[in-house]
């Protein structure tokens, strides 16, 4: 199993222009999560989605939109990029909500310029 | 302000040391996770605790929940260099909130 998967592992953007982060998992996962994060804020929800075709606003959910289209794919796209966007971004998945091992994928590093 | 507050922010001890790290929290969880990640990786869990006063023990690490499901702390004993990296301590609460984390440095 390759587990959580994101692409890209780095990218940079210009204020403004939009783009999709792409994760998937191989794990029948059926909740699965985007987090951001930042220096001194540790992780913070953006989306979530408990299953295909459903989900819900995290924390921080200006300036991102995500759907849910398989249980496989949970792409997050940023739709005009700001300088306040710069993070790291992490995909995760698990089983459930309810205290179930979230798996991470390993990051995508934006930098809007 | 975080859901989940995680004291202290940084820690740098010797090798051998004891140390503990502490998840703080006005809210009542049904379950908390501790989480440990290095640098360019993601999160790794290390534990979940589900009932008020629980402990558990994963080798060098005791982890323990509040009474109250508010708070936990992970006490490491006899700290070793692979301890190195950010503890993140996970709360859930109807979505799962993340503390800042504990970035601890164990020097050789």
């Amino acid at each position: 199993n390759a587990g959580v998967t994101q692409t890209p592992k780095f990218q940079v953007l210009k204020t403004g222009q939009s783009m999709t982060l792409q994760c998937a998992q191989d794990m029948n996962h059926e909740y699965m999560s985007w987090y951001r994060q930042d220096p001194g804020m540790g992780l913070r929800l953006i989306h979530y989605s408990v299953g295909a075709g459903i989900t819900d606003q995290g924390e921080v959910p200006n300036g991102y939109n995500v759907s849910r289209s398989t249980t496989e794919d949970f792409p997050l796209r940023l739709l005009s990029a700001a300088p306040s966007q710069t993070s790291v971004y992490f995909c995760a998945s698990s089983y459930s909500t309810r205290g179930y091992e979230q798996y991470f994928g390993p990051g995508t590093r934006l930098t809007v310029t | 302000t975080q859901l989940l507050e995680q004291s202290p922010q940084f820690l740098s001890i010797q090798e051998g040391e004891n140390l503990t790290v502490y998840c703080n929290s006005s809210s009542v969880f049904s379950s908390l996770q501790w989480y440990r990640q290095e640098p360019g990786e993601g999160p790794v869990l290390l534990v979940t605790v589900v009932t008020g006063g629980e402990v558990k023990k994963l080798k060098r690490l005791t982890f323990q929940f509040g009474d109250a499901r508010k708070d936990s702390s992970l006490h490491i004993t006899a700290a070793q260099p692979g301890d190195t990296g950010l503890y993140l301590c996970a709360g859930d609460n109807n979505d799962m909130r993340f503390g800042a984390g504990t970035r601890l440095t164990v020097k050789p």
